[in-house]
């Protein structure tokens, strides 16, 4: 069974500040996904990593994966307030998609000024 | 393009009722993906759906089931409704399977 841990769960930071979010998962996958979620809404696609070494950045905001490790993380540089979200991450099985995504238990961030 | 559209948003239920969910992908899209999302289990996948054939199943019970339409539309259908199955139910769709999805804005359901 394909698990998904993210830590910190919570995590609070003042603005300007640097910070990692971390993804571990069990089993080999096909790609992994980062998705944002502001209270109340839906979830907001951030970044797919599809192999080894990818590395994904938009604005403040830079996503790595490490298939041999089972590790990806999501790195917040200059944290400024509009980053404050839930930030989940996701793993698609391999073989053909099987089960869905997974998704961790999501990373609540608050930025404060 | 406009999104992936749910309805209805807000439902209120009561136990051992019905409901039924609707889901539209983005155009062109014909992967849809089912989810429910609860404050003590996260998000976890109830099914996936492309060309009108169930392809995965998550571990829910069979009170749970779904449909895709031949317009890639999709139903969602929760029987026998218990307090537990209040939560917000999340439609995702892509082009084709393992693809990224993107997301509608859910409905959210409680049930009394």
């Amino acid at each position: 069974e394909l698990k998904v841990e993210q830590n910190p769960l919570f995590l609070s930071m003042q603005e300007g500040k640097n910070y990692t979010i971390y993804c571990n998962y069990s089993t080999t996958s096909d790609r992994l996904y980062w998705y944002r979620q502001d209270p109340g809404k839906s979830l907001e696609s951030l970044f797919v990593l599809l192999s080894n070494g990818a590395v994904k950045q938009e604005g403040r905001l830079m996503a790595s994966l490490d298939t041999k490790a089972r590790l990806s993380t999501l790195h917040i540089t200059a944290a400024v307030h509009d980053l404050s979200a839930t930030y989940f991450c996701a793993v698609e099985g391999s073989g053909g998609g099987a089960d869905g995504l997974t998704f961790g238990k999501g990373t609540h961030l608050i930025i404060q000024p | 393009k406009a999104g992936v559209t749910q309805t209805p948003r807000y439902l209120i239920k009561t136990r051992g009722q019905q409901v039924t969910l609707s889901c539209s992908p983005i155009s062109g899209h014909r992967s849809v993906s089912w989810y429910q999302q609860t404050p003590g289990q996260g998000l976890q996948f109830l099914f996936e759906y492309f060309s009108e054939t169930q392809r995965n199943k998550g571990n829910f019970p069979g009170r749970f089931s779904g449909r895709q339409f031949s317009n890639s539309r999709s139903e969602m259908n929760v029987s026998t409704l218990e307090l537990g199955d209040s939560a917000l139910y999340l439609c995702a769709s892509s082009r084709v399977v393992q693809e990224t999805q993107y997301f509608g804005p859910g409905t959210r359901l409680l049930v009394l």
